[in-house]
């Protein structure tokens, strides 16, 4: 079982849904990070969080370290917004002095006209 | 402020020989974290500098390593290479002390090993 788990795998949506992506993980972590990848594989980092929740604009995330889980929601969704979305949780003890970034395997988001 | 710089783009390389990679990191940011995408794994973890000396370490062989010069600019280096090592390779850098603050990642080195 992957330490860290999202749903859904792919998504389309029409311009203007609610968007929902949900990440579980199964270790212990201090924060968590969601990432956007576009087409040709550049990635922008859209939140570090570690509790409660953030909002940027037209994306808020959200996270529950007590019962592992984040959220990155996306409002009056846009073409633009197509991209993979990856979350990354920092693993506690993953190696590391101050923990380790692991990954989900992304969720691709496909916004139609 | 320039962005995070990768040299070089692409790369082909033949099984059995070393590549290295380069890194510049926005000007300014001293922590540097290297990371390796393929369509199977996905997105994971390399290593992480910072100050010249590595902090964190993912689970990859001792072929892969890398060092941090004192501008801050990084180099990863992966030696003997296998069919397997061909990825997207990527580094983030970040400006804070603590490894994980907002990262910034550069456009990535595409290697391909024949």
């Amino acid at each position: 079982k992957n330490e860290v788990e999202q749903s859904p795998q792919n998504l389309t949506a029409q311009e203007g849904e609610f968007i929902t992506i949900n990440c579980s993980y199964s270790v212990g972590i201090s924060a968590l990070h969601w990432l956007q990848q576009h087409p040709g594989g550049g990635i922008v980092s859209l939140f570090m969080l570690s509790s409660g929740k953030k909002k940027h604009g037209r994306l808020i995330a959200t996270i529950n370290i007590q019962e592992k889980h984040s959220s990155l929601h996306i409002t009056a969704s846009h073409p633009r917004d197509s991209a993979v979305y990856i979350c990354a949780p920092i693993h506690l003890g993953g190696g590391g002095s101050q923990g380790n970034l692991i990954f989900g395997k992304g969720t691709k988001l496909s916004v139609k006209p | 402020k320039a962005g995070v710089t990768q040299t070089p783009r692409y790369l082909i390389k033949t099984r059995g020989q070393q590549v290295t990679l380069s890194c510049s990191p926005i000007s300014g940011h001293r922590s540097v974290s290297w990371y390796q995408q393929t369509p199977g794994q996905g997105l994971q973890f390399l290593f992480e500098y910072f100050s010249e000396t590595q902090r964190n370490k993912g689970n990859f062989p001792g072929r892969f390593s890398g060092r941090q010069f004192s501008n801050s600019r990084s180099e990863m280096n992966v030696s003997t290479l296998e069919l397997g090592d061909s990825a997207l390779y990527l580094c983030a850098s970040s400006a804070g002390d603590s490894i994980w603050e907002k990262l910034f990642f550069g456009s990535g080195t595409q290697l391909s090993v024949l």
